[in-house]
């Protein structure tokens, strides 16, 4: 089955401890790109990728890290997480930029204590 | 810059009756429109899209959109609501003049239909 494929989709952590949100697709898509979902925010970019080495910063990439080491994943790091990213993140990715359609994974809620 | 805007927070239909969920849009260039829908617990999945020609889309579910190059609108529709469309709805617009460099969501509006 075609998807995106997120872990952990529940998480409570906190102050300062390094995590690691998992993000894989198994469509060969080449763009991906992670979201974070807030009450009254809608859904705001962090970071997208175009390809493989090919990232760049969304609209609120402040305190997060990605790589794209490879063309399936691409993981989002908290180096050290602070209450302000208590959210919801979705990993999302399409065959291309443009007009192409998302598709988006499930979902991680984070909770930082 | 690009942007949309939801501007009812929640829209309150009865079953069996039209539904339309608001969308305005505002880019630089030629505007490239979706509409997702989250239901809940899940991700966002989409619904329609509008690129070029007709300016009305038909979507998934039964859902259609109507661009308005004017007003620079593009409004989620449907003739008849069923209980199960209640869901959280998201407009989302690319800028072709800036690159695709990102798809821009609004704020979401959620839709209740009550039996």
């Amino acid at each position: 089955e075609a998807q995106v494929t997120q872990n952990p989709r529940y998480l409570i952590t906190v102050t300062g401890k390094k995590l690691t949100v998992t993000c894989s697709q198994n469509m060969n898509h080449e763009y991906m790109s992670w979201y974070r979902q807030d009450p009254g925010l809608g859904l705001r970019q962090i970071y997208y990728s175009m390809n493989v080495e090919v990232t760049d910063k969304g609209d609120v990439p402040e305190g997060y890290k990605v790589s794209r080491k490879e063309k399936r994943n691409f993981p989002l790091i908290l180096e050290s997480p602070s209450p302000n990213q208590t959210s919801l993140y979705f990993c999302a990715s399409s065959l291309r930029q443009g007009t192409n359609v998302l598709t988006f994974g499930a979902g991680s809620r984070l909770t930082v204590l | 810059a690009q942007s949309v805007a939801q501007p009812e927070d929640q829209v309150n239909v009865a079953e069996g009756n039209p539904l339309t969920v608001k969308c305005t849009y505002s880019v630089s260039g030629n505007p490239y429109l979706f509409w997702y829908v989250q239901y809940p617990n899940r991700g966002l999945q989409f619904l329609l899209k509008y690129i070029t020609g007709d300016n009305l889309v038909k979507g998934s579910y039964g859902f259609e959109a109507e661009f308005n190059k004017s007003q620079t609108s593009f409004h989620l529709k449907k003739p008849s609501a069923l209980v199960s469309d209640s869901a959280l709805y998201f407009c989302a617009v690319r800028d072709a003049n800036t690159g695709f460099q990102k798809l821009v969501f609004g704020t979401g509006t959620r839709l209740l239909v009550s039996p």
